[in-house]
C-alpha cells in the first residue's frame, strides 16, 4: 500500500498562472483533507471531504477550490495564485470517526509551492 | 487567543533526559487530543491519541487535564531520533476537523 500520495512534490508558479494539486489515498478512507502549512502558524485546514460527493470549507478556503473526484482522489485547486499561497501542502486521509470523535489522519508527503 | 497553543522551543537537551511539553486548548467541548511527530521538510505522523486517564507507550507518556485546559506530552530517556517537531491536535467537534498547535520542536544532543 502506498498510503497517501501526491503530485507535484515541488512546484514553481509565477503569479496569476493555475495548478492542481492531485492527492490520492489507497487505504479506503470516506474522509479527506488539504492543508497547508506555514513558518510559525501550524496546519490549517483548507477544505476537507466528509465521504465521495461531500466537500466543505476549513479555515482558509479563500483562493482554493476542491474536487473529490472519486472516493480515492481529492485535488485542490489554484485558479490564480498569489505570493501569500507559497506554502506546504499537505493531504490526509481518515477512516469513518470512532466514538472518540476521530480516527488518525495519515499525510502525504506535501508539496512544496513557490509562487514568485 | 489560538485554539491550540504550544510553546515552540527550541528545547535541546541531552541524551538520557526527561522533558515534557504542554499544550493548552481553548474549546472547552472539545471530544479528543492527539500528539502527532514532525520530521524535518516531512508529513506528521501520529505518536498517540491522549485519552482521559492518561496512556503510555514505552517512553512516552500523555495526560490530559480536562479542568484546566491542557495535555502534556512526557518523553524519557530521551534518544537522538527523538529529535522532530511536536504538535498538538485537538478535534474540538467530533468531525475530522481538527486544529493543530504550530508545534513544539526538540533537539536531543549527544
Amino acid at each position: 500500500n502506498a498510503g497517501v500520495t501526491q503530485t507535484p512534490k515541488f512546484q514553481v508558479l509565477k503569479t496569476g498562472q493555475s495548478m492542481t494539486l492531485q492527492c490520492a489515498q489507497d487505504m479506503n478512507h470516506n474522509s479527506m483533507y488539504w492543508y497547508r502549512q506555514d513558518p510559525g502558524m501550524g496546519l490549517r485546514l483548507i477544505y476537507y471531504s466528509a465521504s465521495e460527493g461531500t466537500t466543505d470549507k476549513g479555515e482558509v478556503p479563500n483562493g482554493y477550490n476542491v474536487s473529490r473526484l472519486n472516493k480515492r482522489e481529492f485535488s485542490l485547486r489554484l485558479e490564480s495564485a498569489a505570493p501569500s499561497q507559497t506554502s506546504v501542502y499537505f493531504c490526509a486521509s481518515s477512516g469513518q470517526f470512532s466514538g472518540r470523535g476521530g480516527n488518525e489522519q495519515f499525510f502525504g508527503p506535501g508539496t512544496r509551492l513557490t509562487v514568485l | 487567543r489560538k485554539e491550540v497553543e504550544q510553546d515552540p522551543g527550541p528545547f535541546n537537551v541531552p541524551e538520557g533526559a526527561t522533558v515534557a511539553f504542554n499544550c493548552t486548548y481553548s474549546n472547552s467541548a472539545s471530544q479528543s487530543f492527539f500528539w502527532y511527530r514532525q520530521d524535518c521538510r516531512k508529513e506528521p505522523k501520529l505518536l498517540m491519541s491522549v485519552y482521559s486517564s492518561g496512556n503510555e507507550d514505552g517512553r512516552f507518556t500523555a495526560q490530559l487535564n480536562r479542568a484546566s485546559q491542557y495535555i502534556s506530552l512526557l518523553i524519557r530517556d530521551s534518544k537522538l531520533s527523538d529529535s522532530a517537531t511536536y504538535l498538538c491536535v485537538v478535534n474540538p467537534s467530533n468531525t475530522g476537523k481538527l486544529i493543530f498547535g504550530q508545534g513544539t520542536t526538540l533537539q536531543v544532543k549527544p
